[in-house]
């Protein structure tokens, strides 16, 4: 299957700075891709869904001013925790999908952050 | 919305078949979806179905899906040690939508 690369696979950062979250699809060209988030022994939460040049679309609940997601290739999205702080604390997945309605959606190796 | 829904606990003894049920409610989905998850790692995708199937099976795992009670299952046949994980089902509408996973134990 396609591969998508997550980049860091673990952080640590002191509250209050701000850590950014790589996903790439490096061998196709992805026009959506989604960012979830796993709390311990939880499921995954869909954060947002972004496609290719337009702004993320966030799922209720979800702070857009602290996880600002950019998609600005088919081949790149950048997630980036502003201001951390240790309850933002969990896995975070990517996920890329090629065309629209395409059969499935490739997932990143996640990244665990921790903030101290 | 879409709702995904599957037992948390199963655990099974080291060579029995193992079987994890999923439920959900979106009739206009078109693919359905088995994911494992180890420990401390990402997703990897262990088959999915077309919604006009009602059975696939691929080695080991046979996914039985009955679409008029909007219900899927995965079988894990001669399960072993590094089968314990949490599997996902999830289901391909406007997004992924995931249920909580099952986390399924094996017994030696």
């Amino acid at each position: 299957g396609a591969v998508v690369s997550q980049h860091p696979s673990w952080v640590i950062c002191k509250s209050g700075t701000s850590v950014k979250i790589e996903c790439r699809s490096l061998d196709f060209q992805a026009t959506t891709m989604f960012w979830y988030r796993q709390f311990p022994k939880q499921s995954l939460m869909l954060m947002a869904t972004s496609n290719e040049g337009s702004k993320a679309t966030y799922e209720q609940g979800v702070e857009k001013d602290k996880f600002l997601i950019n998609h600005a290739s088919l081949t790149l999205s950048t997630l980036t925790v502003t201001s951390a702080h240790p309850e933002d604390s969990s896995f975070y997945i990517c996920s890329a999908r090629g065309a629209p309605g395409a059969t499935e959606a490739f997932f990143g190796q996640g990244t665990r952050l921790t903030v101290v | 919305g879409e709702d995904v829904e599957q037992s948390l606990f199963l655990s099974v003894r080291e060579g029995d078949s193992s079987v994890i049920n999923c439920t959900y409610t979106d009739s206009s989905s078109t693919y359905l979806y088995w994911y494992k998850q180890e420990p401390g790692a990402g997703l990897q995708l262990l088959t999915y179905i077309f919604s006009n199937m009602d059975m696939k099976q691929d080695q080991r795992l046979t996914v039985l899906l009955n679409k008029k009670d909007k219900h899927l299952s995965l079988r894990i046949a001669d399960t072993q040690t590094g089968d314990s994980a949490i599997y996902f089902c999830a289901v391909n509408g406007q997004n992924f939508v995931f249920g909580p996973g099952t986390r399924l134990s094996v017994l030696p």
